[in-house]
């Protein structure tokens, strides 16, 4: 079975501040997507990325960044000067080539509160 | 990219009483959504599969008989929970795949949070 661990459950930083949200994830496929969703106190899921287990490069957008790292199974995630309305949980996700696209295991998630 | 809009955000019934969710896909057609359920500070759980025209396919432990989904449209898909009581109250999210965005990615609705009394 799949499994996405968040092991940050909270994280709370001053404006400006980097902040990195970690996730750690298990499976033996070998072909698999991961993500990154954001949710906000309205509730709807924002999707952020998506990579393939092909794709070890890092992408940066914008103040946003994703380190993936298949030895040690780990989907990173680093927003740069942060700013408030980064306010959310945040939710890292997996889903198997193999199975429906529409599955996905999420972890936990971290919620992060950025304080001016 | 696409919308998923659900109705409604925010419901209230008594126990015994059945509540029923839509899920709409804005500006493009779904032949699949699919029903997540999110208990208070914690993950997303799927919940089932509901495909148009034919039957909804349920995860291990859903009991179909209290979710019932139809999916009557390519624009529409209803999750009514039945007969519900205190421990159905949720967050329940419905999702559809994103055309716009390459496979494999959703975009959820905003949610329906579902409280019994």
């Amino acid at each position: 079975a799949q499994k996405v661990t968040q092991a940050q459950t909270e994280i709370s930083v001053v404006e400006k501040e980097d902040v990195t949200l970690d996730c750690v994830y298990e499976t033996r496929d070998t072909t698999y997507y991961l993500f990154w969703y954001k949710q906000p106190p309205s509730g709807e899921l924002v999707f952020l990325i998506r990579r393939n287990s092909f794709d070890e490069q890092n992408e940066i957008s914008g103040r946003y960044s994703w380190n993936f790292q298949k030895s040690t199974s780990s989907f990173n995630f680093t927003i740069t000067a942060s700013q408030v309305v980064d306010s959310a949980v945040y939710f890292c996700a997996l889903s198997l080539v193999r199975t429906s696209y529409g599955k996905l295991t999420f972890g936990q998630g971290t919620i992060l509160t950025v304080h001016p | 990219g696409a919308v998923v809009s659900q109705h409604p955000s925010r419901v209230i019934c008594k126990s015994g009483t059945s509540v029923k969710i839509e899920c709409r896909s804005l500006d493009f057609q779904a032949t699949t959504m699919f029903w997540y359920r999110q208990f208070p500070k914690q993950s997303l759980m799927l919940m089932a599969t509901s495909n148009e025209g034919s039957k909804a396919t349920y995860e291990q432990g859903v009991e179909k008989d209290k979710f019932l989904i139809n999916h009557a449209s390519l624009t529409l898909s209803t999750l009514t929970v039945t007969s519900a009581h205190p421990e159905d109250s949720s967050f329940y999210i419905c999702s559809a795949r994103d055309p716009l965005a390459g496979a494999n990615v959703l975009t959820f609705g905003a949610g329906s949070r579902l409280t019994v009394l």
